[in-house]
């Protein structure tokens, strides 16, 4: 496709139960980065892949939360036993050069109940 | 470490008004800077960014390195500029090229 692509674009899941995020970038971008969207807590970074560097997972709040990014495409971000601070929107961009700016997928609206 | 603070959860004016949207940034070097807006119900998009120097929608924005600022200023506002702005910054690429965005400011305004 043209832009970067999430699915699903809707998740509700029953607390304890873990979920799994889906973000496919535009093609040939070698930066890949997730982001949680909160009411009045603005976009915060959760994990950032370049290339075939060593991610920067320094955004993620807990050990629940991991992402993977497979043949430097597709990624793909778990939440494992969610609880209710957890929902929220979770944004995916990716990026062919830092200069050029990151291009955001329309979100998963998460929703923990 | 690598930060943005837009000063501003809500600004408010009345169309044909100046605005400023503020944004300083703690950076120990030199970072890319950018301005990312967002519309009721659509994506994040990205609006300005500092390397290129131009004026999108009648939207600039400088980067004043001694004040580490890099405020959005458009001198008329319009009613469709009403949105959510980010601003945002970046190093150099690599390891350095995360993007860490401020908590935002929502900008709405008036007829």
């Amino acid at each position: 496709g043209a832009g970067v692509s999430q699915s699903p674009s809707n998740k509700v899941t029953e607390k304890g139960k873990d979920v799994e995020l889906r973000c496919d970038p535009i093609s040939g971008h070698t930066a890949l980065y997730w982001y949680r969207q909160s009411l009045g807590q603005g976009l915060e970074f959760l994990i950032y892949f370049q290339g075939n560097s060593a991610p920067d997972k320094s955004g993620l709040p807990s050990d629940r939360f991991s992402a993977e990014r497979t043949g430097g495409s597709v990624s793909t971000l778990t939440i494992q036993r969610t609880q209710q601070e957890d929902s929220a929107v979770y944004l995916c961009a990716s990026s062919l050069a830092v200069k050029g700016g990151a291009f955001f997928g329309q979100g998963t609206r998460l929703t923990v109940v | 470490a690598q930060r943005v603070t837009q000063p501003e959860k809500l600004l408010s004016v009345f169309k044909g008004a100046p605005v400023e949207l503020k944004c300083n940034y703690s950076y120990s070097g030199s970072p890319e800077l950018f301005w990312y807006v967002q519309y009721s119900r659509q994506r994040l998009q990205l609006l300005l960014r500092h390397i290129s120097r131009e004026s999108i929608k009648g939207f600039t924005a400088d980067l004043n390195k001694g004040e580490t600022s890099f405020h959005l200023k458009k001198p008329f506002a319009q009613e469709e500029d009403s949105a959510m702005y980010y601003c945002a910054l970046s190093g150099h690429g690599g390891s350095q090229g995360n993007l860490i965005f401020g908590k935002g400011t929502k900008l709405s305004v008036k007829p």
